[in-house]
C-alpha cells in the first residue's frame, strides 16, 4: 500500500530556513505527483504546491514565490520541500500527499510541525 | 484563483442523523475535480470523494457526493459516532489548487 513517511519535527529561527522529507513506498514513486499543504495550529489547510516526479517540473502558490524550493530524490523515492526566509506565520504542520495527475492528494503524510521561533 | 466557501461552518447535530455539507465556487471548477477530505483531530486528513461523486477506496456508501459546475454537496447519510470531524471540499481542477475553510460536524 502506498505509504507516505515525513521527517521529524523542527523548530527554527525566524529568518531561517528548514527542509521537510517525504519518503514513499508502495508504488512506483515516478508514477505520482508529490504535493505539499500546510496547516497553521487551528486553521484550515492550505496548498504550497506539486513536483512531477517524472520530470521535476513544480508548481506552487505564488505567495511562496521565491521563498520555497520543491525537489526529489528518485534513487531514493524522497521528495524534500525547503522554505527560506521563515517567519511565525510559517508556523504549521506540513503534509506531503501524492496521487495520480488526476487525483494528486489520494495519500497523505503523517504531518511534519514546523516551530518558527526566536 | 478559485475561492471555496463551505456551508455551515459547523454542523450540530446527533448519531443517525443525515449530514449536508455544501461547497460553493467562485468559479466553474475544471473538469469537477472536486474532492472531499474529513479530517479529525491529530490526525493527517483522508480522503473521502474524488471528482466530485466517486467514493475513494473502503469509504462506506453512507459518503456520497454530488454536484457540478460551482455547486458541490457532501451528503452523509446515517451518522455514525466516528463521522464527527472536520470535512474539507478543495478543487484540483485549476492552478493554484484551494481548500474551502471547512465544515466542523460536532455532536449535538
Amino acid at each position: 500500500q502506498v505509504q507516505l513517511v515525513q521527517s521529524g519535527a523542527e523548530v527554527q529561527k525566524p529568518g531561517a530556513s528548514v527542509k521537510v522529507s517525504c519518503k514513499a513506498s508502495g508504488y512506483i514513486f515516478t508514477s505520482y505527483a508529490i504535493s505539499w499543504v500546510r496547516q497553521a495550529p487551528g486553521q484550515g489547510l492550505e496548498w504550497v504546491g506539486w513536483i512531477s516526479t517524472y520530470n521535476g517540473n513544480t508548481n506552487h502558490l505564488q505567495k511562496f514565490h521565491g521563498r520555497v524550493t520543491m525537489t526529489t530524490d528518485t534513487s531514493t523515492s524522497t521528495a524534500y520541500m525547503e522554505l527560506k526566509s521563515l517567519t511565525s506565520d510559517d508556523t504549521a504542520m506540513y503534509y506531503c500527499a501524492s496521487g495520480p495527475m488526476w487525483l494528486p492528494l489520494a495519500n497523505w503524510g503523517q504531518g511534519t510541525l514546523v516551530t518558527v521561533s526566536s | 484563483e478559485i475561492v471555496l466557501t463551505q456551508s455551515p461552518g459547523t454542523l450540530s447535530l446527533s448519531p443517525g442523523e443525515r449530514a449536508t455539507l455544501s461547497c460553493r465556487a467562485s468559479q466553474s471548477v475544471s473538469t469537477n475535480y472536486l474532492a472531499w477530505f474529513q479530517q479529525k483531530p491529530g490526525q493527517s486528513p483522508s480522503l473521502l470523494i474524488y471528482g466530485a461523486s466517486s467514493r475513494a477506496t473502503g469509504i462506506p456508501d453512507r459518503f456520497s457526493g454530488s454536484g457540478s459546475g460551482t455547486d458541490f454537496t457532501l451528503t452523509i447519510s446515517r451518522l455514525e459516532p466516528e463521522d464527527f470531524a472536520v470535512y474539507y471540499c478543495h478543487q484540483y481542477g485549476n492552478s493554484p489548487f484551494t481548500f474551502g475553510p471547512g465544515t466542523k460536524v460536532d455532536i449535538k
